[in-house]
């Protein structure tokens, strides 16, 4: 697709079920990213994937949270046993490299998943 | 230690007139990234502009430009002629390499929220 495309814009769900959040990356995009934001806040890092593998996992906040990417392509970030607290908007951002410096390794944002837990 | 301050959490400026908003940074990395975003009520992340740590120019992109500031770790964006629409948060974030052949991370300030006021 043209853009960062993530499912579902919007989940109500009731405190202690699971809730799968589903991003598709620019085509040809390799680095992936989870961010996390609550209401009124930043952006709060949670995983980052390079390809299929994820060397950066330090941003989870627990082993609720898990995520995976197949075929380089979409990812999918789960919560099991949701809280009150996971309700925040989940954004998923693309880019085509890694480089810390290097130009044209814009990274693009979905228009997140906003998650709220009852 | 904070990575990307953003001092400003509110800003309010005049149609038509120009704005400044301030982002400092603090790494150790010579290569790295700084962005600019912006986030509208409606909440998606909308790249605006890129500074990479080589580069000997300002970047610009239309009315925005970033004062890059590399021996004083800023990068402030001005925003000309400013316009209703640009109402919206702001937020400086910075792509550094979390470890050699990892990839790398972007981290985002607290943001900044500006009103133009007619």
């Amino acid at each position: 697709g043209a853009g960062v495309s993530q499912s579902p814009s919007n989940k109500v769900t009731e405190k202690g079920k699971d809730v799968e959040l589903r991003c598709d990356p620019i085509s040809g995009h390799t680095a992936l990213y989870w961010y996390r934001q609550s209401l009124g806040q930043g952006l709060e890092f949670l995983i980052y994937f390079q390809g299929n593998s994820a060397p950066d996992k330090s941003g989870l906040p627990s082993d609720r949270f898990s995520a995976e990417r197949t075929g380089g392509s979409v990812s999918t970030l789960t919560i099991q046993r949701t809280q009150q607290e996971d309700s925040a908007v989940y954004l998923c951002a693309s880019s085509s490299g890694t480089g810390g410096g290097q130009p044209g390794n814009t990274i693009y944002f979905g228009e997140g998943s906003w998650l709220t837990v009852v | 230690a904070q990575k990307i301050t953003q001092t400003q959490p509110g800003m309010f400026v005049q149609e038509k007139e120009a704005v400044t908003l301030d982002c400092t940074y603090d790494t150790s990395d010579p290569s790295y990234g700084l962005f600019w975003y912006k986030q509208p009520s409606s909440g998606e992340m909308i790249f605006l502009i890129y500074q990479g740590s080589y580069d000997q120019q300002n970047a610009t992109e239309g009315r925005y430009s970033l004062n890059f500031q590399k021996a004083r770790k800023s990068a402030n964006l001005v925003i000309s002629a400013s316009q209703l629409g640009d109402s919206a948060m702001y937020f400086c974030a910075m792509r550094e390499v979390i470890r050699k052949g990892s990839g790398s991370r972007l981290t985002f300030g607290e943001g900044t929220q500006l009103t133009v006021n007619p």
